[in-house]
């Protein structure tokens, strides 16, 4: 099975911030990663999928990048209604697997 | 408008059985692969399963591969999660998820399973 590890687990961050998260797979997963984004007892949203394609309706201030077994979610300037908890998703092979999460908090 | 309604979470005991029921509306449903995840309280999301519009090809998470089957009804723009042999583990909301391009484009609001005695 493909390990996805996040990082970091949490981090606190102020409105206007740039935020990046990695995303690290244990084997290359080609493009097929997505970036979810989780508000308490929610169901998660898609917000980045096949790497760095924007789910539509998505702020342009999200955006994913990366290639083989590293992979990253940016968020250019944080907003208030971005914290959250956030995960990748790879899909290159079964079964598919999700990072633990990293969660953004205020600062 | 999407929509993915789940229902038929609830309290069973261990080593019990429970399906999952999830209908789908705003698409063409049969043109679409679905998923079931999971998420256990305070914890993170994990994929359970996966079928196939094209050809029905099924795939599942090892941790419920022999205990759960995942089984469509197109005509009824359903989609459904039969559980047996439930573990105190596999308490958790239950998502259904629209799959589009390998990635989970519409959730469902979940319904929670809670295994105990």
């Amino acid at each position: 099975d493909i390990q996805m590890t996040q990082s970091p687990y949490s981090v606190s961050a102020s409105v206007g911030d740039r935020v990046i998260i990695t995303c690290r797979a244990s084997q290359a997963v080609s493009s097929w990663l997505a970036w979810y984004q989780q508000k308490p007892g929610k169901a998660p949203d898609l917000l980045i999928y096949a790497t760095s394609s924007l789910e539509d309706g998505v702020p342009s201030r999200f955006s994913g990048s990366g290639s083989g077994t590293d992979f990253t979610l940016t968020i250019s300037s944080l907003q208030p209604e971005d914290f959250a908890t956030y995960y990748c998703q790879q899909a290159h092979s079964f079964p598919w697997t999700f990072g633990q999460g990293t969660k953004v908090e205020i600062k | 408008e999407v929509q993915l309604v789940e229902s038929g979470g609830g309290l069973v005991q261990p080593g019990g059985s429970l399906r999952l029921s999830c209908v789908a509306s705003g698409f063409i449903y049969s043109s679409h692969s679905m998923n079931w995840v999971r998420q256990a309280p305070g914890k993170g999301l994990e994929w359970v399963a996966y079928i196939r519009s094209s050809d029905g090809s099924i795939y599942y998470a090892d941790s419920v591969k022999g205990r759960f089957t995942i089984s469509r009804d197109d005509a009824k723009n359903s989609l459904y999660l039969q559980m047996n042999s439930l573990r105190a583990e596999d308490t958790a909301v239950y998502y259904c998820a629209r799959d589009y391009r390998y990635s989970f484009l519409n959730w469902g609001q979940g319904t929670l399973v809670t295994v105990s005695s």
